[in-house]
């Protein structure tokens, strides 16, 4: 099956600073990939989403990139804010199923 | 927010008990999902359904069944629960299985002693 990676396990930046959380996957079936936005005691929540013949997708200060050649992608956060501190989540869906990386906690500081 | 309810949201059990986990959506979606989240792990999934008496196994099914007899409704049962299945359990839908978004509902959080 597939298996997705994520790096790093924890991100500390200053507020106004940029973060970037890094993805890999395995199987070239893999076509579409969100990314999740989970805070303490709730269920991730969608944040953006990019399709295998995308290579960008932006969304105020939130981006993704795609490399379907090295079968990796990419979150952007630009402008940090406190509220962005959770956990994120990429996925890959293969086939009707989900696989998810690990998760990336995103701390802020003010 | 996606209308998705889990009930019980908290569950005490102990080992050898079976469990039952429900999932309710109102909005109509093809398919759901049964995921379990662990520290280091992230989500792995259970087992999906992709319409009614459908259903299919993830990662980590094993010692887990589902049945979903409504559209609206995804049932998980741990048939005879271990401190291992000690875990958050999300249920998500999604209007189509390949490349359609998944809304995830709140969580329950179960403790097997």
């Amino acid at each position: 099956g597939e298996n997705v990676e994520q790096h790093p396990s924890t991100l500390s930046v200053q507020e106004g600073d940029s973060a970037v959380i890094k993805c890999t996957y395995s199987d070239s079936a893999s076509n579409y990939f969100p990314w999740y936005k989970q805070e303490l005691g709730k269920g991730p929540q969608l944040i953006i989403d990019i399709r295998s013949n995308v290579g960008e997708k932006k969304d105020q200060r939130i981006a993704v990139t795609l490399n379907k050649t090295a079968k990796h992608f990419s979150l952007h956060i630009t402008e940090t804010q406190p509220e962005d501190s959770a956990v994120y989540f990429c996925a890959a869906n293969n086939f009707n199923k989900f696989y998810f990386g690990s998760g990336t906690k995103l701390n802020v500081k003010p | 927010d996606a209308g998705i309810t889990q009930s019980p949201r908290h569950k005490v059990t102990e080992t050898g008990t079976p469990v039952t986990l429900r999932c309710h959506q109102t909005e109509n979606h093809r398919y759901m999902y049964w995921y379990r989240q662990d520290p280091g792990h992230g989500l792995r999934l259970i087992h999906y359904s992709y319409g009614v008496k459908d259903t299919d196994k993830g990662e980590v099914s094993d010692g887990y069944s589902v049945s979903r007899s409504k559209t609206e409704d995804f049932l998980l049962t741990l048939e005879s629960a271990t401190s291992s299945q000690t875990s958050v359990y999300f249920c998500a839908i999604s209007e189509g299985g390949n490349g359609e978004t998944q809304y995830f509902g709140p969580g329950t959080r179960l403790l097997v002693l």
